[in-house]
């Protein structure tokens, strides 16, 4: 099974900063992985699929980008509805393993 | 509306067996790539499984003979039948929409299995 390492487990930024979380495959998968984020209490609600499409209706400060066994997601000007934890998610092979989460929190 | 309702959980001994439904309004469930996903108490996503709409389906390796996914067109609900529960299959269940086969673009809510005695 692919394994995805997030970097780093937990980070702590303001309102406003740019922050940039990444993704690292254990083989290559092409372009075929997803970031989410996650709320608490809440599901997962899709941010960047195939590395760097942005999902419809998610704010521009949103991108992804990578290809092969390296990937990153960049948020440009943290708002509050932005503290949460991220996941990437590939989709080259089965399992569609997840990484194990990056807890963004208010510094 | 477009949505997913998860049911079914609750606290079952180990051993035990509980099928969750997961209903679905606003599309055809029989005609989409469906995936159940869990997350255990204050854990990461783990993903359990997905079906196609040609009935195949796949598992992860930690529930594989264990868990069976199913559908009914009739009642446009997907199913997770699990048996043989350990206490570390405890967590919130959810059931998501693969509208590409690409990543999961709706989620239900999701339901909490707790197996404990």
């Amino acid at each position: 099974a692919i394994q995805l390492t997030q970097s780093p487990s937990s980070l702590s930024a303001s309102v406003g900063d740019r922050v940039t979380i990444t993704c690292r495959a254990s083989q290559g998968i092409s372009s075929a992985l997803v970031w989410y984020r996650q709320r608490p209490g809440k599901p997962p609600k899709v941010l960047i699929y195939d590395a760097s499409s942005l999902e419809s209706g998610v704010p521009s400060r949103f991108s992804g980008s990578g290809s092969g066994t390296d990937f990153a997601l960049t948020i440009s000007g943290l708002q509050p509805e932005d503290f949460a934890t991220y996941y990437c998610q590939q989709f080259n092979s089965y399992p569609h393993t997840f990484g194990q989460g990056t807890k963004l929190e208010i510094k | 509306e477009v949505q997913l309702v998860e049911t079914g959980g609750g606290l079952i001994q180990p051993g035990g067996s509980l099928r969750l439904s997961c209903g679905t309004s606003g599309f055809t469930v029989s005609s989409n790539y469906m995936s159940w996903v869990r997350q255990a108490p204050g854990k990461g996503l783990e993903w359990l499984s997905v079906s196609y709409s040609d009935g195949s389906a796949y598992y992860a390796d930690s529930v594989k003979g264990r868990f069976t996914v199913s559908r009914d067109s009739s009642r446009n609900t997907l199913y997770l039948l699990m048996s043989g529960l350990r206490a570390d299959d405890t967590a919130v269940y959810y059931c998501a929409r693969g509208l590409t086969y690409r990543y999961l673009d709706l989620w239900g809510q999701g339901t909490l299995v707790t197996v404990s005695s």
